[in-house]
């Protein structure tokens, strides 16, 4: 079954800092791979998508992530960290375009001044 | 452009009462997800659709649970005799089938949620 990592359940980072935010999947097939946001009391957006086109991948909001296969990682970064960023975010994979999505548990990032 | 909508926002209950949430996708989406976030937690994916089609349910998805869709449009999750363990915020998202769209992959897109409390 497709399943993802994500490490470190909190992540501090001061404004203008690079933000890093880990994720690792586990799968026996091609994977598609996704970064969700969500703001308190509010859904899920999609942030990027990786679906076997380029390994970099450039999302909304100044995100990207970049998929490595042989570390099995789609790790998340943005360059200078807004107060804005300070979110929960969650990586996700399916097996196939359309499927249900498998999420992992979470990084909740937090923006200090 | 109108997204994905859920009513109730809220919902607080006492146990062993019934409730029934109702999510209406994005208009043209043929494809809608019910799943279920509790506290600290990811998404955790319960059912679904395919036009009014039910085509997959979870091992969470117990006997108490049951959706439908049933003109392919709007969708509801009834859950019976509520448990203290229903508590959760439970998602549906929306989305295009990929099957004859030319992409390799249709974004979902996610409701605001309902937020369940059972007392």
């Amino acid at each position: 079954a497709q399943s993802v990592t994500q490490l470190g359940s909190h992540v501090s980072v001061s404004e203008g800092a690079l933000v890093l935010l880990r994720c690792n999947y586990s799968s026996s097939v091609p994977p598609y791979l996704f970064w969700y946001v969500q703001y308190p009391n509010q859904g899920l957006q999609l942030l990027l998508k990786y679906t076997s086109a380029a390994t970099l991948v450039k999302g909304i909001n100044g995100f990207e992530a970049e998929f490595k296969k042989s570390e099995t990682s789609f790790h998340l970064t943005k360059p200078s960290a807004h107060m804005s960023d300070a979110a929960e975010y969650f990586c996700a994979v399916t097996p196939n375009s359309g499927y249900a999505l498998n999420f992992g548990k979470g990084t909740s990032l937090l923006v200090t001044p | 452009d109108t997204g994905v909508s859920q009513d109730p926002r809220h919902k607080i209950t006492k146990r062993g009462q019934n409730v029934t949430f109702r999510c209406d996708p994005i208009s043209e989406h043929n494809r809608l997800y019910w799943y279920r976030q509790t506290l600290g937690q990811g998404p955790e994916f319960l059912t679904y659709f395919q036009n009014e089609a039910q085509l997959e349910k979870s091992r969470l998805l117990s006997d108490r649970f049951s959706a439908e869709r049933p003109k392919g449009s709007f969708s509801t999750l009834e859950i019976q005799r509520t448990e203290q363990g229903d508590s959760a915020m439970y998602l549906c998202a929306s989305s295009l089938s990929p099957v004859g769209s030319g992409l390799s992959y249709n974004e979902q897109f996610f409701g605001p949620g309902t937020r369940l409390t059972v007392l």
